[in-house]
């Protein structure tokens, strides 16, 4: 059975400091890696996508990257914001596509 | 175009009934999830649809718990008997399979809460 760990569980940092949360999984034959945000009392929102194929994806400020030979995926935040502030999760697609979710990490940006 | 809806967004509940939550997935997408988010126990997998194959219910916690896709589209998860750990948000997901087709896409649950 997949597991995925999130490490750290919470993070504060002030704003305009550069964010790096880790995700790891025990089993590297995973298809996808995927990176969503949370915002409290509210549903996913997908951030970044890396197909089993790549290395690394990225959109404006964030950066994803993954390593499946060591099981382990980053997700790097630029320059943070307050608006940054939520729980990122980190999921591994398996062979048929279902998830196994991190308990994901919880990030505060000081203004 | 139209994500993935839920309903009922809120549902309370009293202990010993029975619930049905509902999810609208994307048009044209044939693959459909189920998963539990529980105060402590993160997101956990429920049960998966594939178009017409028989679903995997690996992630079901007990036999009070049931789904069922209607022609391929519309799911209704039932819960019956409820329990105060049923408590939960219970998101649904649906993904356009085929090469290429990767990504599932979540709709905004529905928060569950037995008294």
């Amino acid at each position: 059975k997949q597991e995925v760990t999130q490490i750290p569980a919470a993070l504060s940092v002030p704003e305009g400091e550069n964010l790096v949360l880790n995700c790891s999984f025990t089993d590297s034959a995973i298809y996808n890696l995927q990176w969503f945000r949370q915002d409290p009392g509210k549903g996913l929102t997908s951030l970044l996508l890396i197909q089993s194929s790549q290395r690394e994806q990225t959109s404006g400020r964030l950066n994803a990257s993954l390593d499946k030979s060591s099981g382990r995926s980053t997700l790097y935040i630029a320059a943070s914001q307050p608006g940054d502030s939520a729980t990122y999760l980190c999921a591994a697609y398996s062979s048929d596509y279902k998830l196994s979710f991190g308990a994901g990490t919880t990030v505060t940006v000081r203004a | 175009g139209a994500g993935v809806s839920q309903s009922p967004s809120n549902k309370v509940t009293e202990k010993g009934k029975d619930v049905e939550l509902r999810c609208d997935p994307i048009s044209g997408h044939t693959a459909l999830y189920w998963y539990r988010q529980s105060l402590g126990q993160g997101l956990e997998f429920l049960i998966y649809f594939q178009g017409n194959s028989a679903p995997d219910k690996s992630g079901l916690p007990s036999d009070r718990f049931s789904a069922e896709r209607t022609g391929g589209s519309v799911s209704t998860l039932t819960i019956q008997r409820t329990q105060q750990e049923d408590s939960a948000v219970y998101l649904c997901a649906s993904r356009r399979t085929g090469t290429g087709h990767n990504e599932q896409f979540f709709g905004p649950g529905t928060r569950l809460t037995v008294l």
